[in-house]
């Protein structure tokens, strides 16, 4: 079955540290994105890749890092320098090529800051 | 960041009411134009691509609306169903590029 996986599913982690969230995906799609969501809020795009070894920030990309250096990945790390990083993480992606087609979203990763 | 809006915040029906939502978003250079639903507990799943000024499409008993020219989508959900219920999402972009900015959803709760 083709889709997108996300690893974990829940994470903690203490104030001070980094992590890394996992996104692989086996629909042969060029763009990957992440994107946070927060209570009451719509989803943000974090960071995107329309092609490997490029990636773009989003609107909320200050404290998150990302790499691309397989198609199907595209790993979120999640800083110690984001200030509130308690949220709900989404990773999705696209085939661009002919147009804009649907997008597919991964189950998610919910990180907590002790 | 541009501004996407999204109209109701929340809906509660009946069973078998008709509804809409209305999403908003910026008139110029439009790309395309997505809606989602995500139920609880689940991914987000894509109802519509929307592309081009005047496209209707459908799907069972949603559809939807595009008019770029004036900024706004209509989704709407006939004979509404407690399957129904779930937040609805639009992804407005823009430029040429799939860089989507989403609305912040319309939450409807369809009751028996």
């Amino acid at each position: 079955d083709g889709g997108i996986t996300q690893s974990p599913k829940y994470l903690f982690r203490k104030e001070g540290q980094n992590v890394t969230l996992s996104c692989e995906q086996n629909l042969n799609h060029d763009a990957m994105y992440w994107y946070r969501q927060d209570p009451g809020q719509g989803l943000r795009l974090i960071y995107y890749s329309q092609i490997v070894n490029d990636f773009q920030k989003g609107d909320i990309a200050e404290g998150y890092s990302v790499s691309r250096e397989k198609k199907e990945s595209f790993p979120l790390t999640v800083t110690s320098a984001q200030k509130n990083p308690t949220a709900f993480y989404l990773c999705a992606s696209i085939q661009l090529a002919g147009g804009p087609g649907e997008q597919f979203f991964g189950p998610g990763t919910r990180l907590t800051v002790l | 960041i541009l501004n996407v809006e999204q109209s109701p915040q929340s809906l509660h029906v009946q069973e078998g009411d008709s509804t809409n939502f209305t999403c908003s978003f910026p008139s110029s250079n439009f790309y395309a134009l997505h809606w989602y639903r995500w139920e609880t507990a689940k991914s987000p799943e894509a109802l519509f691509v929307m592309t081009l000024n005047g496209d209707e499409k459908k799907k069972g008993r949603i559809s939807a609306t595009l008019n770029t020219k004036e900024g706004y989508s209509y989704l709407y959900i006939k004979g509404s169903q407690p399957e129904d219920s779930a937040t609805y999402l639009c992804a407005f972009s823009s430029g040429g590029s799939y860089i989507p900015t989403f609305g912040r959803g319309t939450s409807l709760i369809v009751h028996p």
